[in-house]
């Protein structure tokens, strides 16, 4: 069993569509990070979040971390091909913790 | 943050032979990790390196088959031993560096024929 579900597994879309991909847990986090992984290359990180509720933008990347911290979202906005990749989300039960990897979203925007 | 230098990229390797991964940092840090990423999945951590210390390993990875070295803050080699199609996967090496987050390397592709 999962520690940390991810939907959709799969998803296609045109450019210019907006999308939201989630992370959901029955388990409380102290803190949550998403990372997108390219073709061969190691994942990088896109952010952390660590308050319930807090929401946090990155371009056209929107995080919201659910107010019970067991849970969190990413929307896209305006979908570029440069956005395709797979979607990890990892999360840390308590701080100093290792964090533990969702199974991935991996997201195809065609051009 | 810490940049990672990983090699090999990918290598194809016979079943029963043995591979040695090299993980370099551009900086000191005090614990290495090493995942294992099978094809379409997702990232599954076999070991944390400290210097100095032997390796911890997370259940189903033992160190006779994925030995481990961290001979300095700023190296460490994780081996696959004895091979099998099964060891098919990237293997990735990371640190973590605070609020920052994990760094990883860009991965090593792993098949074996």
């Amino acid at each position: 069993t999962q520690l940390l579900e991810q939907s959709p597994q799969f998803l296609s879309i045109q450019e210019g569509e907006n999308l939201t991909v989630y992370c959901n847990s029955s388990s409380v986090f102290s803190s949550l990070q998403w990372y997108r992984q390219e073709p061969g290359e190691g994942p990088v990180l896109l952010v952390t979040v660590v308050t319930g509720g807090e929401v946090k933008k990155l371009k056209r990347l929107t995080f919201q971390f659910g107010d019970a911290r067991k849970d969190s979202s990413l929307h896209i906005t305006a979908a570029q091909p440069g956005d395709t990749g797979l979607y990890l989300c990892a999360g840390a039960q308590n701080y100093g913790q290792n964090f533990v990897f969702g199974p991935g979203t991996r997201l195809s925007v065609l051009p | 943050s810490a940049v990672i230098s990983q090699k090999p990229s990918r290598d194809i390797c016979q079943r029963g032979t043995s591979l040695t991964i090299q993980c370099q940092v551009d900086s000191q840090v005090t614990m290495m990790f090493w995942y294992r990423q099978q094809p379409g999945q997702s990232l599954t951590l076999i070991a944390t390196a400290n210097q100095g210390s032997e390796a911890t390993y997370e259940s189903g990875f033992v160190i006779d088959k994925f030995p481990i070295s961290r001979p300095n803050l700023t190296f460490s080699t994780l081996t696959v031993s004895n091979m099998s199609p099964e060891d098919s996967s990237i293997y990735l090496c990371s640190v973590r560096q605070g609020a920052i987050g994990y760094t990883f390397g860009s991965g090593t592709r792993l098949t074996v024929v």
